[in-house]
């Protein structure tokens, strides 16, 4: 069966520095993976997504995340952050044949000024 | 816009209660979704669609009912509301193709007294 670990609930960063938030994922061959933006009061929007090729995938809103196979991780960062990140995140798996994703509990994002 | 649309957006109801949510989106998507998001516990799953007139159930289906009678529609109805139907309830669609994300909707705030 398919999992995924956010090791943080919290993070908290100065706004302008970088930010790293971790995922890592239970599942034997190279899932599709996700990370998605929710924004208080809103749904969730798809920041990035990976599933073959470079490992290395850039998204929206000046995101990147990187898939590392060895480490069954799959970490977003964002080298300034800004003011208007505050915000949750959550990581996204897909395996095998399924249509149903199985999302991580979340990181919440807090910026101070 | 096109998107996913969920009303009511804020709803009080009293234990015992019933009610129904509803869902459409205008993207023609195959596969909808009905989640629930509690402090900690991330986006649980309740039911799931792939396709008119077929419904199944995810991870919490316990008091809650859902009917997909058109495409662009996806109802989950808590026929004897409870306290522990508290919650923020989002709806979510995507095509049957596991290269794309979700489309969220921006939620529903229910609260059981």
């Amino acid at each position: 069966a398919q999992s995924v670990t956010q090791p943080d609930i919290h993070i908290t960063v100065s706004e302008g520095a970088s930010l790293e938030l971790r995922c890592n994922y239970s599942y034997g061959a190279t899932p599709y993976l996700f990370w998605y933006v929710q924004s208080p009061g809103q749904g969730l929007q798809l920041l990035l997504k990976y599933f073959s090729g470079d490992t290395l995938v850039q998204g929206i809103k000046g995101f990147e995340a990187e898939f590392k196979r060895s480490q069954s991780s799959f970490n977003l960062r964002k080298p300034s952050v800004h003011w208007s990140d505050a915000a949750e995140y959550f990581c996204a798996v897909l395996s095998g044949g399924s249509y149903i994703p199985t999302f991580g509990r979340g990181t919440s994002l807090i910026v101070h000024p | 816009n096109a998107g996913v649309t969920q009303t009511p957006k804020f709803r009080v109801l009293k234990t015992g209660q019933s009610m129904t949510l509803l869902c459409a989106q205008d993207m023609n998507h195959e596969y909808m979704y009905w989640y629930r998001q509690d402090p900690g516990m991330g986006l649980r799953l309740i039911h799931y669609s792939v396709g008119e007139g077929t419904t199944a159930k995810g991870e919490v289906p316990d008091g809650y009912n859902v009917s997909r009678l058109k495409k662009q529609n996806f109802l989950l109805g808590l026929e004897s509301a409870a306290p522990s139907q508290t919650s923020v309830y989002f709806c979510a669609s995507s095509y049957p193709n596991r290269d794309y994300g979700y489309t969220f909707g921006s939620g529903t705030r229910l609260t059981v007294v």
